[in-house]
C-alpha cells in the first residue's frame, strides 16, 4: 500500500527564517511527487511535480527536492503569506488513463509570523 | 482559462438523508476525480472518471457514486448518510495522461 507522511505536522517560523519540510514515501514504482499549497477553506492549489531522484524546482521562495525515499520544501526567507497548509502527494504507474489519483500526507501546517 | 468549480460550497444534511454535489472541470480537461478531506487531514481519492465511465476507486463503500456527463462536469451521490461523512469534498480536473491534478474550492458538508 502507498504511503506517505509528512513532517513536522506543524511549523512556526519568523519572517526571515528559512526551514524545510519533509515527505517521506513508500511507493512501487513512483511516476510523480506532487506538492500542494492548501489555504483554509480552499482547494489544494499545484505547486510543484518531480520526477525522478536528484530532480530539483523551485518558484519565488520555495524550491523541492526529490530523493529515492523522501522529498524536501526548502522555504527561503518566508513572509507571513507563505502560512498554509503544505501537501505532499505521491502519483504511482497504472497503465491507461489511471492518473487522477494521489495519495497524500496529513500534511504540515506553516505559520510565519511578522 | 476557466477554473474548476463546485457547488454548493456549504451543505447541512442529516443522517441518513441523500446528497449530490456538483464540479464543473477546467476547460480542455476529460478526466474528474473527487476526493474526501476530513479535517486535519490529507485529501483521501474517492474515484475518478474518464469518458463518462468510473476509472479508478479508492476505499469508499458503494453508497459513493458518480457521474460524468458529455460536456465533463461531474456529480458526487452519497447516500445514507453518516456522521462520518462529515468533510470537505474536492473535485479534480485532469487530462489523462499528464497527472497534474487542478482542484477546485470544495462543499463542506456537515451531517448531523
Amino acid at each position: 500500500e502507498d504511503q506517505v507522511t509528512q513532517s513536522p505536522e506543524a511549523l512556526r517560523l519568523q519572517e526571515g527564517e528559512s526551514s524545510s519540510l519533509n515527505c517521506s514515501y513508500t511507493v512501487s514504482g513512483l511516476r510523480g511527487l506532487f506538492w500542494y499549497r492548501q489555504d483554509p477553506g480552499k482547494g489544494p492549489e499545484f505547486l510543484f511535480t518531480l520526477y525522478s531522484a536528484g530532480e530539483e524546482k523551485e518558484k519565488e521562495r520555495l524550491k523541492a527536492t526529490l530523493t529515492k525515499k523522501e522529498s524536501f520544501l526548502h522555504i527561503t526567507a518566508p513572509k507571513p503569506e507563505d502560512s498554509a497548509t503544505y501537501l505532499c502527494a505521491v502519483q504511482v504507474y497504472a497503465g491507461g488513463t489511471s492518473y487522477g489519483k494521489l495519495t497524500f500526507g496529513q500534511g504540515t501546517i506553516l505559520t510565519v509570523h511578522p | 482559462e476557466t477554473g474548476v468549480t463546485q457547488s454548493p460550497t456549504h451543505l447541512i444534511k442529516t443522517r441518513g438523508q441523500q446528497v449530490t454535489l456538483r464540479c464543473s472541470s477546467q476547460s480542455g480537461h476529460n478526466t474528474v476525480s473527487w476526493y474526501q478531506q476530513a479535517l486535519g487531514q490529507g485529501p483521501q481519492f474517492i474515484f475518478q472518471y474518464y469518458r463518462e465511465e468510473e476509472n479508478g476507486r479508492g476505499n469508499f463503500p458503494p453508497r459513493f457514486s458518480g457521474l460524468q456527463f458529455p460536456n465533463y462536469s461531474s456529480e458526487l451521490n452519497v447516500n445514507a448518510l453518516e456522521l462520518d461523512d462529515s468533510a470537505l469534498y474536492l473535485c479534480a480536473s485532469s487530462t489523462p495522461t499528464n497527472g497534474k491534478l487542478f482542484f477546485g474550492s470544495g462543499t463542506q458538508l456537515s451531517v448531523l
